[in-house]
């Protein structure tokens, strides 16, 4: 089975700062991966995914995310942060595969990022 | 294109009444999956549908349920509610058989008293 660890529970930054929001998957197939972002009383938005291709994949709004394999991982960043940009974040997975993945997103336990003015 | 919607929002249910809640999918998806968001146990997957037929389900008791209409409309419903049952509960759509990325609506926040 799969499992998603969002290392940090909080994240506070003050604006302008750089941020890292990390998360680390385990799983005994290949993966498809998800950042999603949740407001205050809001669903989730998808932030950004790899599928395949380039192990780094960009968001509309400045956030980047590196798949690396090797170390089953999926970092979020992003290089200078706005007050807007405090949410919730989760990380999530799927399998690549069929059976028990269809429709199953894996999610971590989330990081709370805070930016302070 | 409109989103994912739900409805309704929010919901007061008492112990041991049953509640159905309704998902909208994005105009062209045919998969629909279900969550459960609490603060103790994070988001928890339910179970999908695809072309009417649940294709998966997570690891909640048989009191949760729930079918998908030709339209690729969803429903879920939970019998017997229990006080745990209070949650936020998300539905999301996909379009090529949940494998991909999904699509969320607002959530229904059920409180059960």
């Amino acid at each position: 089975a799969q499992s998603v660890t969002q290392l940090d529970s909080q994240v506070p930054v003050f604006e302008e700062a750089p941020v890292e929001l990390r998360c680390n998957y385990s799983s005994s197939v290949s993966v498809y991966l998800f950042w999603y972002v949740q407001y205050p009383n809001q669903g989730l938005q998808l932030l950004l995914k790899y599928l395949s291709g380039s192990t780094l994949v960009e968001s509309i709004n400045g956030f980047e995310a590196e798949f690396n394999k090797s170390q089953t991982s999926f970092h979020l960043r992003k290089p200078s942060v706005h007050i807007s940009d405090t949410a919730e974040y989760f990380c999530a997975v799927t399998l690549n595969a069929g059976g028990t993945s269809y429709g199953k997103l894996t999610f971590g336990q989330g990081t709370i990022l805070t930016v302070h003015p | 294109k409109a989103g994912v919607t739900q409805t309704p929002r929010y919901l007061i249910k008492t112990r041991g009444q049953q509640v159905t809640l309704s998902c909208s999918p994005i105009s062209g998806h045919r998969s629909v999956s279900w969550y459960q968001q609490t603060p103790g146990q994070g988001l928890q997957f339910l179970f999908e549908y695809f072309s009417e037929t649940q294709r998966n389900k997570g690891n909640f008791p048989g009191r949760f349920s729930g079918r998908q209409f030709s339209n690729s409309r969803s429903e879920m419903n939970v019998s017997t509610l229990e006080l745990g049952d209070s949650a936020l509960y998300l539905c999301a759509s996909s379009t090529a058989a949940g494998r991909y990325e999904q699509y969320f609506g607002p959530g229904t926040r059920l409180t059960v008293t």
